[in-house]
């Protein structure tokens, strides 16, 4: 069974730092992997899907990787802004499965 | 931009009522879905519906659930009789038969008293 985790759980950085967030699931076999945005008490924001075909994706402000064999993705966040203050879901799919969402990582920019 | 719509944004229901929670997918789309976010936990998928039938479901989908297409622009999902630990956001999801990549409505949060 697919499981999928965040870290850091939550993150506080000054505005103009680029960081990472990160993304692990246990099973590797996955089709594709997608970034979402959630603001407090609001839906989600789709921010980048990746196929397992291919290593990274990128909009914007935002890259996107991903390391199936490790079983990780990344999201590259550059220059931080307070409005990216938000918590980061990643979703994961596997072959014949739905998604399998992960606890996401809490942003807070400070300006 | 076309987005998904939900409708409504809060609802208050008493243990052992039936709710529908409505939902407007994007209108080029063919698979919808439902999820739903307890406070403080993870979203979990709950069904996923394609060609008017459903194509997956998870455990949390049992006999009180049920989803419907009643028209060419709404999709719904029914709670027959409701618990206290039906009490969660709810949100909607669709895609295009071309691309994987789901885009969700603003969700509905359910409360049940």
């Amino acid at each position: 069974k697919q499981e999928v985790t965040q870290i850091p759980a939550a993150l506080s950085v000054p505005e103009g730092e680029n960081l990472v967030l990160n993304c692990s699931f246990t099973d590797s076999a996955i089709y594709n992997l997608q970034w979402f945005r959630q603001d407090p008490g609001k839906g989600l924001t789709s921010l980048l899907l990746i196929q397992s075909s291919q290593r990274e994706q990128t909009s914007g402000r935002l890259n996107a990787s991903l390391d199936k064999s490790s079983g990780r993705s990344t999201l590259y966040i550059a220059a931080s802004q307070p409005g990216d203050s938000a918590t980061y879901l990643c979703a994961v799919r596997n072959y014949g499965q739905n998604f399998v969402f992960g606890p996401g990582t809490r942003l807070s920019v400070l300006p | 931009e076309p987005e998904v719509t939900q409708t409504p944004s809060h609802q208050v229901t008493q243990m052992g009522q039936e709710v529908i929670l409505r939902c407007v997918p994007i209108s080029n789309h063919l698979y919808f879905y439902w999820y739903r976010q307890i406070l403080g936990q993870k979203v979990e998928f709950l069904v996923s519906f394609y060609n008017n039938e459903i194509s997956e479901k998870s455990e949390i989908f049992d006999d009180q659930f049920s989803v419907e297409r009643p028209d060419g622009s709404n999709f719904t999902l029914k709670i027959r009789s409701t618990k206290l630990e039906d009490s969660a956001m709810y949100f909607c999801a669709s895609r295009t038969a071309s691309s994987y990549e789901q885009y969700f409505g603003p969700g509905t949060r359910l409360t049940v008293t």
